[in-house]
């Protein structure tokens, strides 16, 4: 049993283009989210979704997007990259929207 | 609006010195609050969860304490593995969203 995985594990991005983060879990849990975290402001949530089918913005939702087709996977989406966006994201899952949420492995991403 | 603060911001421990964390909250009702540690290059790892005033959890060398306003992570006897980041976040009551709001950390160091 993986739990969680992210793909890919880095990447360097020009600004403006597209760029998809992956994230899949294994632990058949109702509840994702994306998360980024950056040097002295903590981990800060995008977007979340509580049940496949659903998705809600976070607090820091501007120049994301989510979708949750099934209850495996959260992709993420960039549509067009900015410097500012450089940040290491973080998925992380849960049974349902109140419990523990548990975290994959994180995707270092910089935007140039 | 939810606020966490951890206090100190690193901490350097020689092994067996025996020491404690602190995470301040202020939250307008609280659900819950967590305790993760976060390794370097790696996402945050569970700890504990505690969810009223006087609740005390313990695994290994840690134990988290709360009050309604902090939470302590005590380290008894740390040795060099228990160097990470302790991350500390609260979930709150009321609000729209699956909001936690983390702490920015203490990055923990244990010496030989």
């Amino acid at each position: 049993i993986a739990g969680i995985t992210q793909a890919p594990t880095s990447q360097i991005l020009a600004a403006g283009r597209r760029m998809t983060l992956r994230c899949t879990q294994d632990m058949r849990h109702n509840a994702m989210y994306w998360y980024r975290q950056d040097l002295g402001l903590g981990l800060r949530l995008i977007h979340y979704s509580n049940t496949a089918g659903t998705t809600g913005k976070g607090e820091v939702p501007d120049g994301y997007s989510v979708s949750r087709a099934n209850t495996d996977d959260f992709p993420l989406t960039l549509a067009s990259a900015v410097p500012s966006q450089t940040s290491v994201y973080f998925c992380a899952s849960s049974p349902s929207r109140t419990d523990t949420q548990y975290f994959g492995p994180g995707t270092r991403l910089t935007v140039l | 609006e939810d606020q966490v603060t951890q206090s100190p911001e690193a901490l350097r421990l020689q092994e067996g010195e025996s020491s404690s964390l602190n995470c301040s909250y202020t939250v307008s009702g609280l659900r819950g609050l967590f305790w993760y540690r976060q390794d370097p290059g790696k996402g945050p790892e569970f700890l504990f969860t505690l969810y009223s005033a006087g609740e005390e959890k313990e695994k290994e060398r840690l134990k988290a304490t709360l009050t309604k306003k902090e939470s302590f992570l005590h380290i008894t006897a740390p040795k060099p593995e228990d160097s990470a980041t302790y991350l500390c976040a609260v979930f709150p009551l009321t609000g729209g969203g699956n909001k936690l709001t983390f702490g920015t950390g203490t990055q923990l160091k244990v010496e030989l």
